[in-house]
């Protein structure tokens, strides 16, 4: 099945710095991948998401990178706000399944 | 619009007494419908998914059951929660297959096993 990896799982970044979260993932197949925030106590929300016909994708301060030979993915986040503090996942969903399988989370903490 | 709703929102029950999670999604149909639980800190495990009513299947085993008695109606549930049931319990939702798809998820449920 496939299997997402994720790194760094903690990420300290001081205010207007960039932050760079990396995913890598098994199944060559895998054609969809989106990174979802979640803050404390509440429920992953989608941020931005890539197919795998294009290499990246931009929305304002957030930009997603596919990499399909090499299997991987990064999420960037340029000029960090402290309300970018949060768990950031990536996933990958098994080609043509119902599952998204997810990476372990990093814990991105912006310092004023 | 769609909007998927879970509830309680938080829950503390002693060793060995039953639960009942329900989650409802609103503005759309035939839903795609899962049952994910998260450890203080940790992942997401997916527990549960189904295509449609009754059709359920189970990711890992457990002390946890689910059912779909209608189209958008997703219930998780125990006969007897253990300590290790413990975690933040998330319904999720999407249309057709995950390769093209946005999954949604509720707001979540925390339970405490005491």
């Amino acid at each position: 099945g496939e299997n997402v990896e994720q790194h760094p799982s903690t990420l300290s970044v001081q205010e207007g710095d960039s932050a760079v979260i990396k995913c890598t993932y098994s199944d060559s197949a895998s054609n969809y991948f989106p990174w979802y925030k979640q803050e404390l106590g509440k429920g992953p929300q989608l941020i931005i998401d890539i197919r795998s016909n294009v290499g990246e994708k931009k929305d304002q301060r957030i930009a997603v990178t596919l990499n399909k030979t090499a299997k991987h993915f990064s999420l960037h986040i340029t000029e960090t706000q402290p309300e970018d503090s949060a768990v950031y996942f990536c996933a990958a969903p098994k080609a043509a399944g119902n599952k998204l399988t997810f990476g372990g989370g990093t814990r991105v903490l912006v310092k004023p | 619009s769609q909007t998927i709703h879970q509830w309680p929102a938080t829950l503390v029950q002693p060793v060995g007494s039953p639960l009942s999670l329900e989650c409802t999604v609103e503005g759309t149909s035939n839903p795609n419908l899962y049952w994910y639980r998260q450890a203080a800190g940790r992942g997401l495990q997916l527990l549960f998914y189904s295509v449609g009513i009754g059709q359920i299947s189970s990711e890992v085993p457990q002390n946890l059951s689910a059912s779909r008695p209608q189209d958008r109606q997703f219930i998780l549930s125990s006969k007897k929660l253990l300590l290790s049931d413990s975690g933040f319990y998330l319904c999720a939702w999407t249309m057709g297959s995950l390769s093209g798809n946005t999954i949604y998820f509720g707001e979540g449920s925390w339970l405490t096993v005491v």
